[in-house]
């Protein structure tokens, strides 16, 4: 089944660590990206790239990291330096940057306390 | 940019058709309109685009005027499990970034 996968889908670390989110799609798409959602919120991007190698900051990238070394992975780092770091994390891809039909993962429900 | 506005929410009960609409005034020659649904703790899921006129799917119906300054997301017979958050999108954007705003929270009450 072709499709995107966040793992886990739920997280809990301590203040003061990093953590890594998991995204790895399998449907070819050339660009993938990275949301944060919070309680009642709409959807707020915080990262994304349109080929490998390559990413670009969202409107809320402090305190985030991504990479892009193969074309079917974009793992999200919190770093210890974003402020409020819960919150629910969502991956997504498209076949382009330009296409508008973007494929979603289920989602990491990150808590840090 | 365009930037678009949505009602906040919106209750409608079981069997009813659906209708929710999205002003978009500024929108540009090469935007199209998407809209998206989400359930809680999941992703969106897309459901429709359209350019111009009226489109229809398994799902829905897009209803957009000459003037494509607003559209209309129509949801026939809908049933509690529709129940989500609505996302209307306009775009592209020139720097290739997908906004979502806060969306529509459509309540199905039996």
């Amino acid at each position: 089944d072709g499709g995107i996968t966040q793992s886990p889908k739920y997280l809990f670390r301590k203040e003061g660590q990093n953590v890594t989110l998991s995204c790895e799609q399998n449907l070819n798409h050339d660009a993938m990206y990275w949301y944060r959602q919070d309680p009642g919120q709409g959807l707020r991007l915080i990262y994304y790239s349109q080929i490998v190698n390559d990413f670009q900051k969202g409107d809320i990238a402090e305190g985030y990291s991504v990479s892009r070394e193969k074309k079917e992975s974009f793992p999200l780092t919190v770093t210890s330096a974003q402020k409020n770091p819960t919150a629910f994390y969502l991956c997504a891809s498209s076949i382009s940057g330009t296409s508008y039909e973007q494929y979603f993962g289920p989602g990491t429900r990150l808590t840090v306390t | 940019l365009a930037k678009t506005t949505q009602p906040i929410s919106m209750d409608s009960y079981e069997g009813q058709e659906v209708n929710i609409t999205c002003s978009h005034n500024n929108i540009a020659t090469n935007d199209y309109i998407t809209w998206y649904q989400q359930f809680p703790s999941q992703g969106p899921r897309f459901i429709i685009q359209g350019y111009k006129t009226k489109v229809t799917n398994e799902v829905a119906s897009l209803f957009i005027p000459a003037d494509r300054k607003s559209s209309t997301l129509s949801l026939p017979r809908v049933s509690l499990s529709d129940t989500a958050v609505y996302y209307c999108l306009v775009g592209p954007n020139r720097d290739d970034k997908i906004i979502f705003g806060k969306g529509t929270r459509l309540h199905i009450l039996p």
